[in-house]
């Protein structure tokens, strides 16, 4: 069964502070990953996409890293802003069908 | 550049009235066009997509229905609201189907 799973569900950090999100997919064949960020009551926004020879890929102090072979992705937040809580979502397309399948979210809360 | 747009951007409805939430797509022609539903600590869940005018694919059994009388708009509707219809919906567009998508402000309706 194509699924994304994405780790913590939630998180709370100190400002300045950096994290990690993980999401782990189990998508086969696989076409590419993408990392959302989600304002409350807004829609997402496209924070990165990787393809499966794109192993990293930055978008100011955000860096997604994609491992092909152990079917992983990490989101990786650099000197964290108040602005940066959010819920941050992990879709992955592919399957027989090639479509989105969208991960349950990491919510983070940052921390003055 | 694109746009996309949502209304209402809130709704209290009692159970078993009607629904329409329009969302309209600025600048661009004939894109691919979704509707989705995040409930309260859930995924997004796909429940429409079109790829033209007047072509709805329904992901999920359910008491909705949508449309797209034109090709930049896309209807949500229901003839008799459920508890379990409450949730975040959210329209979205892409260029081709499964595509990266671009998500709209979403609204937020509670049954009750």
């Amino acid at each position: 069964k194509n699924q994304v799973e994405q780790s913590p569900q939630s998180l709370i950090i100190l400002e300045g502070k950096n994290c990690t999100l993980q999401c782990n997919y189990t998508v086969s064949p696989f076409s590419n990953l993408r990392w959302y960020k989600q304002d409350t009551g807004r829609g997402p926004v496209s924070l990165t996409i990787m393809t499966f020879s794109e192993n990293t890929k930055s978008n100011g102090r955000y860096t997604a890293t994609l491992d092909a072979d152990t079917k992983q992705s990490s989101l990786h937040i650099t000197a964290s802003q108040l602005s940066d809580s959010a819920s941050y979502i992990c879709v992955v397309k592919g399957g027989a069908t090639n479509k989105l399948i969208f991960g349950t979210g990491t919510l983070l809360a940052v921390q003055p | 550049s694109q746009t996309i747009h949502q209304w209402p951007a809130t709704l209290v409805q009692p159970v078993g009235s009607p629904l329409s939430l329009e969302c309209t797509v600025e600048g661009t022609s004939n894109p691919n066009l979704y509707w989705y539903r995040q409930a309260a600590g859930r995924g997004l869940q796909l429940l429409f997509y079109s790829v033209g005018i007047g072509q709805i694919s329904s992901e999920v059994p359910q008491n909705l229905s949508a449309s797209r009388p034109q090709d930049r708009q896309f209807i949500l509707s229901s003839k008799k609201l459920l508890l379990s219809d409450s949730g975040f919906y959210l329209c979205a567009w892409s260029e081709r189907l499964a595509m990266g998508q671009y998500f709209g402000p979403g609204t937020r309706l509670t049954v009750t």
